[in-house]
């Protein structure tokens, strides 16, 4: 079935740090591909996505590339700062009709300290 | 705000009390899920109804009875749980439209059971 890995944490970084977290997918299909965030005490939050090979998602500083040769979607940032302290999770849905929910991986917990 | 409001956020309830977790989304979506989310565990999808109809029950015990009455609202009726079941119990919507299925949170419902 499908499934996504990502690198286990706690992930600590300085403030201005760059921050690279892993992740790798199994899927059968094409699938869709969403990075979550989730601050403490909240939900998860969208923060991007790709849909198809070579698409990159972007948002408040974040990035991803959906890389289908090497089936990968790593975070990336060039300067951490505290506010991004959180756990973030990668994800996948398949692309085929019908409904077919997120599969997370387990996530990541990030702590930038001034 | 995310669009899908979930009450209550914070829930104590003893093991043999019957209580019920409540979702409403204002985004339009057509499906909506629960999730459970435990320290130390991977999210758990638990339910997943697409146009009101249940499409998707995750082997979750019978002490957990989901409800969609329309397809903006969704329940979550709770009853002789066990101390195990306290987590953080996420709704979620979505928009189901063939590819790229991005799912919208809610805040969760933290729940202690005593």
């Amino acid at each position: 079935g499908d499934s996504v890995t990502q690198m286990e944490g706690p992930v600590t970084l300085s403030e201005e740090a760059f921050l690279t977290i892993n992740c790798t997918y199994t899927a059968t299909g094409y699938p869709s591909l969403f990075w979550y965030v989730q601050y403490p005490g909240e939900g998860l939050q969208l923060l991007l996505k790709a849909t198809k090979a070579d698409d990159k998602g972007s948002n408040k500083g974040f990035e991803a590339t959906y890389r289908k040769e090497t089936t990968s979607f790593h975070l990336e940032k060039g300067s951490v700062q505290v506010s991004d302290s959180a756990v973030y999770f990668c994800a996948l849905s398949e692309s085929r009709s019908g409904n077919t929910p997120l599969v997370f991986g387990k996530g990541t917990r990030l702590s930038v300290i001034a | 705000e995310t669009g899908v409001t979930q009450t209550p956020r914070h829930l104590v309830m003893g093991m043999t009390n019957k209580k019920s977790l409540k979702c409403e989304q204002h985004l339009g979506h057509n499906a909506m899920y629960w999730y459970k989310q435990s320290a130390k565990k991977p999210l758990e999808l638990m339910f997943v109804y697409n146009f009101k109809e249940q499409t998707e029950n995750n082997s979750v015990p019978s002490r957990f009875s989901p409800e969609c009455p329309n397809s903006s609202h969704l329940f979550l009726h709770l009853h002789t749980l066990q101390p195990e079941d306290s987590a953080l119990y996420l709704c979620a919507s979505s928009q189901v439209e063939g590819s790229g299925n991005t799912i919208y949170f809610g805040e969760g419902s933290w729940l202690t059971v005593v």
